[in-house]
């Protein structure tokens, strides 16, 4: 079975700070995995991938995502947050051409 | 390029009544989805295409119906609203090599009094 967990439904972090938003993983065989984010009102947009290969994958806006396959996790990073940062974001995994999300996380940076 | 679009945006139907959302994209891509959005629960997957012809049931299928005649559309029927079908439905399509990303388009607003 797949799933994807986000534990988190909210962080808080200030404008400035480093920010991380948590997402940890259950796929049999090799995962694909995603972030995307959701702005108010608008539809997903794609932020970064990890297929293979290094296990830092860097995406848009300065977001990062760490793979992490002893923990299962793939976390999603940025060194400085942004108050436009400010949105929902959703981890996902894919498998025989579906995908499956997670619940999603608001991410607010205060200024 | 428009990428995905969805029609309408908004939409209240009364409890029975039916209606039919429709989804294009420009893309070329193969493969077509639909999904729906609660607070909560993340995106679940309705039905899904993975090509012209054809479809396949997703996680939450029951009370909806899908058509792919045609390889740029992707329609979500509803035969018999009930409340519990109020939602934001997106629709997403991505290309068959690489990626395999999904483009998402901008949501459908669906109330069901």
């Amino acid at each position: 079975a797949q799933s994807v967990a986000q534990p988190e439904d909210q962080v808080n972090v200030a404008e400035g700070n480093p920010l991380t938003v948590k997402c940890t993983y259950s796929v049999s065989g090799n995962p694909y995995l995603f972030w995307y984010v959701q702005y108010p009102n608008r539809g997903l947009q794609f932020l970064l991938k990890y297929i293979t290969g290094d296990n830092l994958v860097k995406g848009s806006y300065g977001f990062e995502a760490e793979f992490n396959k002893s923990q299962t996790s793939f976390h999603l990073k940025k060194p400085s947050a942004l108050v436009s940062d400010s949105a929902l974001y959703f981890c996902a995994s894919y498998n025989f051409n579906k995908f499956y999300f997670g619940s999603g996380t608001k991410l607010n940076v205060k200024p | 390029n428009a990428g995905v679009t969805q029609t309408p945006k908004f939409r209240v139907l009364k409890t029975g009544q039916s209606m039919t959302l429709l989804c294009a994209q420009d893309m070329n891509h193969e493969y077509m989805y639909w999904y729906r959005q609660d607070p909560g629960m993340g995106l679940r997957l309705i039905h899904y295409s993975v090509g012209e012809g054809t479809t396949a049931k997703g996680e939450v299928p029951d009370g909806y119906n899908v058509s792919r005649l045609k390889k740029q559309n992707f329609l979500l029927g509803l035969e018999s609203a009930a409340p519990s079908q109020t939602s934001v439905y997106f629709c997403a399509s991505r290309q068959t090599a690489g990626g395999p990303e999904q483009f998402f388009g901008p949501g459908t607003r669906l109330t069901v009094l």
